[in-house]
């Protein structure tokens, strides 16, 4: 079992929907949760980042951490076809030097259709 | 755009030879990471350095190797390549070791391997 689970998609929406987008992940030792969007054939970019369970926005984006069901998801509201990419949820935990390391989704592919 | 430069952006090369593919950090990033992307296993984390030295391995094959110079830039080479190390080739840099919510990524090698 893969320590963090994500959707691949493709996931399409019409546009002005509001997307949800999640992860589930085992490792309970976690800390920090991030999405980060990437356009195809571009790097990822940092989108949100959050430490504690609840929920953190930012303009349309949302980001939710459930760590009791060890479950986060990213919400975008008002969808636009600028938002279609592949979107990336990323988490860390402190390795044996105290270091965070960092685990990668599998990334969903987002679709917003004009 | 990141600041993160990542040099060539395309290579093509055949089974059993060496490549390198170079990183040029942020400035004043001190940290640089390598990931490994391709469809099916998602990005995958090779290998850390923070100002100079190994700092994390990932899942880095031993034909792989990397270093980070004295003025911060970053080297991966890949040799013996097979045709599964086709994938993208990502670069990210981050201002302290493992700051969960730094990372910057780079545009990108795209690796093929006929």
């Amino acid at each position: 079992q893969k320590e963090v689970e994500q959707d691949p998609g493709p996931l399409s929406v019409p546009e002005g929907a509001i997307v949800s987008l999640n992860c589930t992940y085992s490792n309970s030792a976690f800390q920090y949760f991030m999405w980060y969007r990437q356009y195809s054939r571009k790097g990822p970019e940092l989108l949100m980042y959050t430490y504690s369970s609840g929920n953190k926005e930012d303009g349309r984006f949302t980001a939710q951490v459930d760590k009791s069901s060890k479950y986060i998801s990213l919400f975008i509201r008002d969808s636009q076809p600028s938002d279609s990419a592949t979107y990336l949820c990323a988490m860390s935990a402190p390795d044996s030097g105290g270091y965070q390391k960092v685990t990668f989704g599998t990334g969903t592919k987002l679709q917003v259709i004009p | 755009d990141s600041g993160v430069t990542q040099t060539p952006k395309h290579l093509i090369t055949a089974t059993g030879q060496r490549v390198t593919l170079r990183c040029s950090p942020r400035s004043g990033d001190l940290s640089v990471y390598w990931y490994q992307q391709s469809l099916d296993q998602g990005l995958q984390f090779l290998i850390q350095y923070y100002n100079g030295e190994e700092r994390a391995k990932g899942n880095i094959l031993e034909r792989f190797s990397a270093q980070q110079f004295p003025d911060l830039h970053s080297e991966l080479n890949l040799s013996s390549l097979e045709l599964g190390d086709s994938a993208l080739y990502f670069c990210a840099s981050s201002v302290v070791a493992g700051a969960a919510d730094t990372q910057y990524f780079g545009p990108g090698t795209r690796l093929t391997v006929l």
